[in-house]
């Protein structure tokens, strides 16, 4: 399994500001996700992030929205541009295990209130 | 399209009861099938997952079975403890080097002394 760390752990922003958020793996991976929980939901991927490619969106979640980097093997970050109070969720992390099963292990999260 | 449902919590048991929480998926395919745990105030935990039909996942005292016939994937426990009380999401996964994971909308369980 991986060690994964994400900062900040919680934040309070004002609407129409942005935050970026970093996570770290204790070892090199191919793959790393970024998820969105909004409260009381389950979990929505928001991009696959390949390093030395561009980030993979899904439906419904835009680059300009959540600019994603994926500078090297251990390290992502995530943007919540321009924020609304409807992006209070917890944003989570994750990367792919190793071959045959290819699990998911994810990191805390980072706890998001947007005023 | 792939899906997930779960059945609605919350769950509350008493300790040592038997749980069961339902999982059944729609899928294109032959998905690999998991149960992640988020405990309050933690990330999600894989607690046990099966990547063919008829395997059985197993961690902690809990079990789920992969069935193909019923596309089910329960999550069972024969003696909960007050500490197993958290969240529990069934996933699934397609094969063929897609890696999305789909979740459920999550099942909040809730075990009294």
């Amino acid at each position: 399994s991986a060690v994964i760390s994400q900062k900040p752990s919680r934040d309070i922003c004002q609407r129409g500001t942005s935050l970026t958020i970093q996570c770290q793996v204790d070892s090199q991976v191919t793959m790393m996700f970024w998820y969105r929980q909004q409260p009381g939901q389950s979990l929505t991927l928001i991009a696959t992030a390949n390093q030395g490619s561009e980030a993979t969106y899904e439906s419904g979640f835009v680059i300009d929205k959540f600019p994603i980097s994926r500078p090297n093997l251990t390290f992502s970050t995530l943007t919540v541009s321009n924020m609304s109070p409807e992006d209070s969720s917890i944003y989570l992390c994750s990367v792919e295990g190793d071959q045959p099963y290819n699990e998911q292990f994810f990191g805390p999260g980072t706890r998001l209130t947007v005023l | 399209g792939n899906s997930v449902t779960q059945m609605e919590g919350p769950v509350t048991l008493s300790e040592e009861a038997f749980l069961t929480i339902n999982c059944t998926y729609t899928a294109t395919g032959y998905p690999s099938l998991f149960w992640y745990v988020q405990y309050p105030g933690e990330g999600l935990q894989l607690l046990l997952k099966a990547t063919k039909a008829d395997d059985k996942g197993s961690n902690k005292g809990f079990e789920a079975t992969y069935r193909k016939e019923t596309t089910s994937f329960h999550l069972e426990k024969g003696s909960v403890q007050v500490s197993d009380s958290a969240v529990y999401f069934c996933a699934l996964r397609m094969g063929g080097g897609y890696n999305k994971l789909i979740f459920g909308a999550g099942t909040r369980l809730a075990v009294h002394p």
